[in-house]
């Protein structure tokens, strides 16, 4: 069985602050990919990230870097000098052989101006 | 990259009745995934909606319920019958992604924002 785990609810900062998310996963699959999303108030799921359990790579796309670390089963999201626009929930998924997405309970971000 | 097209992206509905929502992809596809996500919840997996075949559901989720139909590979509905306030939700329809060595993209629909009075 499959679980994503991000412990942060709910998260306040205040524009400009850096900011990370936590995500926890567990699989016994050897092979499997982690996503992050955001979905915006508008409802709609967008992509941000995915990353494969080969690569451990850390990345950085802009103000967004993720850590990947494949020994403690975490692949974390900062956000950094955060913007209003940030606001937004943000989900940790995990996909293995059975390819469909398991969610974690997402981080519902709030960036004050 | 895969382009899905679903719609209603929103609707009102009186208890009782029955929505149906369609989700069109512009590749083939074997398999498309039917998601829930009820309000200030995560995405749960409704069912995998094969071509061909029976729709498999997950654990909550019974036929009756939300019947699917997947008459290609490229088109798939999943209908919200006799629907009630607790119904009220998003529901997303999904494809899967190349797995393996190639690299992996998971792409999803607009979402429908349902809400039932």
């Amino acid at each position: 069985a499959q679980k994503v785990t991000q412990a942060q609810t709910e998260i306040s900062v205040v524009e400009k602050e850096d900011v990370t998310l936590d995500c926890v996963y567990e699989t016994r699959d050897t092979t499997y990919y982690l996503f992050w999303y955001k979905q915006p108030p508008s409802g709609e799921l967008v992509f941000l990230i995915r990353r494969n359990s080969f690569d451990e790579q850390n990345e950085i796309s802009g103000r967004y870097s993720w850590n990947f670390q494949k020994s403690t089963s975490s692949f974390n999201f900062t956000i950094t000098a955060s913007q209003v626009v940030d606001s937004a929930v943000y989900f940790c998924a995990l996909v293995g052989a059975g390819n469909m997405l398991t969610f974690g309970g997402g981080t519902r971000l709030m960036v004050k101006p | 990259s895969a382009v899905i097209s679903q719609k209603p992206s929103r609707d009102i509905c009186q208890r009782g009745t029955s929505l149906t929502i369609q989700c069109q992809v512009d590749s083939q596809v074997t398999m498309m995934f039917w998601y829930r996500q009820q309000p200030g919840q995560s995405l749960t997996l409704i069912a995998t909606a094969n071509q061909g075949s029976e729709a498999t559901y997950e654990s909550g989720f019974v036929i009756d319920k939300f019947p699917i139909s997947r008459p290609n590979l490229t088109f798939s509905t999943l209908t919200v019958s006799n629907m009630s306030p607790e119904d009220s939700s998003i529901y997303l329809c999904s494809v899967p992604f190349k797995t393996g060595r190639e690299k992996a993209e998971a792409f999803f629909g607009q979402g429908t924002r349902l809400t039932v009075v």
